[in-house]
C-alpha cells in the first residue's frame, strides 16, 4: 500500500511569512496533485505535477515534484489570511488503478493578520 | 465544486438506521469516485464506479456499505445499520476519463450518527 506522509500537520503563522508543506513517500507516483479545502466544502484542485523535477507556480504558490517522483512540496510566499485552509497532497500510484488517489493527512494552515 | 452535486449536505441518523448518500456527477463525466474523510484525517478512497459497473471497491468496508451508479440517475452510497464510527464527511468526485484522476469534487455529505 502506498502512503503519503504530509508535514507539518498544523501550521500557524503571521501574515507575510513564508512556509513550506512537504509530502513524502517511499513509493513512486505517476503524478501528484495539491488540493485546498475550505471548511464544509470539498477539495479544490490547485495543481497537478507529472514530471520528476517539475516546478509549477500559481501566484504566490510554488509546487515542486521530486526528481524521483516520490515527494513534493508546496511553498507559499508572503502568506495572507486568505491562504488559511486545509492543504492536501494526493498521488496517483504508479500502478494507476483506475485513477484512485492516495491522499496525505493534510496540513491545516492558519495565517493570522 | 458546483458541477458535482451531492445531497443531502448534512444527514443525521440514529444507530441502526440506513444512510443513503447521492452524487450527481458533472455533465459529461461517467466516472465517479467516493472518498471518506474522518476528523483530522485525509481522504480515504472507497469505491470507483462507471455507469452500471463497480470498477474498484477495494476501499469499501466488507459489510454494510454498498455503492451503485445506475444507467439513469445519481450514484448512491448506501450504509446499512449505521454505527457511530460511520460519522464522517463523504465526498464524491467525478472525471470525464478514468485513470487520469482529473477530479472535480462535490461539497460532500456530512453524516452524523447519534
Amino acid at each position: 500500500t502506498q502512503l503519503l506522509e504530509q508535514s507539518p500537520q498544523f501550521l500557524s503563522i503571521q501574515e507575510g511569512e513564508n512556509l513550506t508543506v512537504y509530502c513524502n513517500s517511499s513509493s513512486v507516483f505517476s503524478s501528484l496533485q495539491w488540493y485546498r479545502q475550505e471548511p464544509g466544502e470539498g477539495p479544490v484542485l490547485l495543481v497537478t505535477v507529472v514530471t520528476g523535477g517539475e516546478v509549477k507556480k500559481l501566484k504566490r504558490l510554488t509546487f515542486q515534484f521530486g526528481d524521483a517522483r516520490k515527494d513534493s512540496s508546496l511553498h507559499i510566499t508572503a502568506a495572507q489570511p486568505g491562504d488559511t485552509g486545509l492543504y492536501l497532497c494526493a498521488g496517483l500510484p504508479s500502478y494507476n488503478q483506475g485513477g484512485k488517489l492516495i491522499f496525505g493527512q493534510g496540513t491545516e494552515l492558519s495565517v493570522k493578520p | 465544486n458546483a458541477g458535482v452535486m451531492q445531497n443531502p449536505r448534512h444527514l443525521v441518523r440514529r444507530r441502526g438506521q440506513e444512510a443513503r448518500l447521492r452524487c450527481s456527477p458533472m455533465k459529461g463525466h461517467s466516472h465517479v469516485y467516493w472518498y471518506r474523510q474522518l476528523p483530522e484525517e485525509g481522504l480515504k478512497f472507497m469505491v470507483y464506479l462507471q455507469k452500471e459497473n463497480i470498477i474498484d471497491e477495494s476501499g469499501m468496508p466488507k459489510e454494510r456499505f454498498s455503492a451503485e451508479f445506475p444507467k439513469e440517475g445519481p450514484s448512491i452510497l448506501r450504509i446499512q445499520q449505521v454505527v457511530r464510527g460511520d460519522s464522517a464527511a463523504y465526498f464524491c468526485a467525478s472525471s470525464p476519463l478514468g485513470g487520469e484522476a482529473s477530479y472535480t469534487f462535490g461539497s460532500g455529505t456530512r453524516l452524523t450518527v447519534v
